[in-house]
């Protein structure tokens, strides 16, 4: 079964950079996944196409503090010079034949 | 610039139907894929159908399937979501998305402001 499986929370401190981590089911490490970043009262914003070889392609407008990479099943977002806009809840979707999958997310706080 | 601007949520009655519209615009929507999502209060996103781009590929979550109808209308750029047998954990803002590429069977990489849909006697 396809599940992706986040941390809930995550902290770090404003100016600071921080890795958040998305974990792929076993049997499912070679797919690639997209992160999304949801504010409160907002629609969510797509923030890049993750390929299991680190490769990835940003969304319109995604600053290049935003940055992916892979290893094995874990797929990462790395946000850098946090800013206090980045504090938001952050997703992991990927898909396989005729479904789509979210993990629970990640709360980031900025410090 | 890319437009999802959803509308037709509201409170409905547990058991009664409910049709989603998604308008379109700032890109061909028949090249690509169209989805739903939605965030049930307090909980995080939860996939609910999808669509290819030529409506030869639809899925659906096993939670709505049954009870749920994806379709578009490529001539008026509309994606639409027909939810019946409504049941209180129904109750979430529904987001449409667009898919990368005109299969479903990629990611989504722009997303609406979602409309609410409240299931409650």
């Amino acid at each position: 079964q396809l599940v992706l499986t986040q941390s809930p929370s995550a902290s770090a401190s404003l100016g600071a950079s921080v890795k958040l981590t998305c974990t792929l089911s076993s049997g499912h490490s070679d797919y690639a996944i997209a992160w999304h970043q949801k504010h409160p009262e907002k629609g969510p914003r797509y923030l890049m196409k993750l390929n299991s070889d680190g490769s990835h392609n940003k969304g319109d407008g995604i600053p290049d503090r935003f940055s992916g990479s892979s290893s094995g099943a874990e797929r990462y977002l790395t946000i850098s010079s946090l800013q206090s806009e980045d504090e938001a809840d952050y997703y992991c979707q990927t898909w396989d034949t005729d479904i789509h999958v979210f993990g629970g997310g990640t709360k980031l706080t900025v410090l | 610039e890319v437009q999802l601007v959803e509308s037709g949520g509201g409170l409905v009655q547990p058991g009664r139907s409910l049709r989603l519209s998604c308008a379109a615009s700032g890109f061909t929507f028949d090249d690509y894929a169209m989805h739903w999502v939605r965030q049930a209060p307090g909980k995080g996103l939860e996939w609910v159908s999808s669509v290819s781009w030529n409506s030869d590929t639809i899925g659906y979550a096993d939670s709505v399937k049954g009870r749920f109808t994806i379709s578009r209308d490529n001539a008026k750029n509309s994606l639409f979501l027909q939810m019946n047998s409504l049941r209180a954990e129904d109750t979430a803002l529904y987001y449409c998305a667009k898919g990368l590429f005109g299969s479903m069977n990629w990611g989504l990489d722009y997303w609406g402001q979602g409309t609410l849909v409240t299931v409650s006697s």
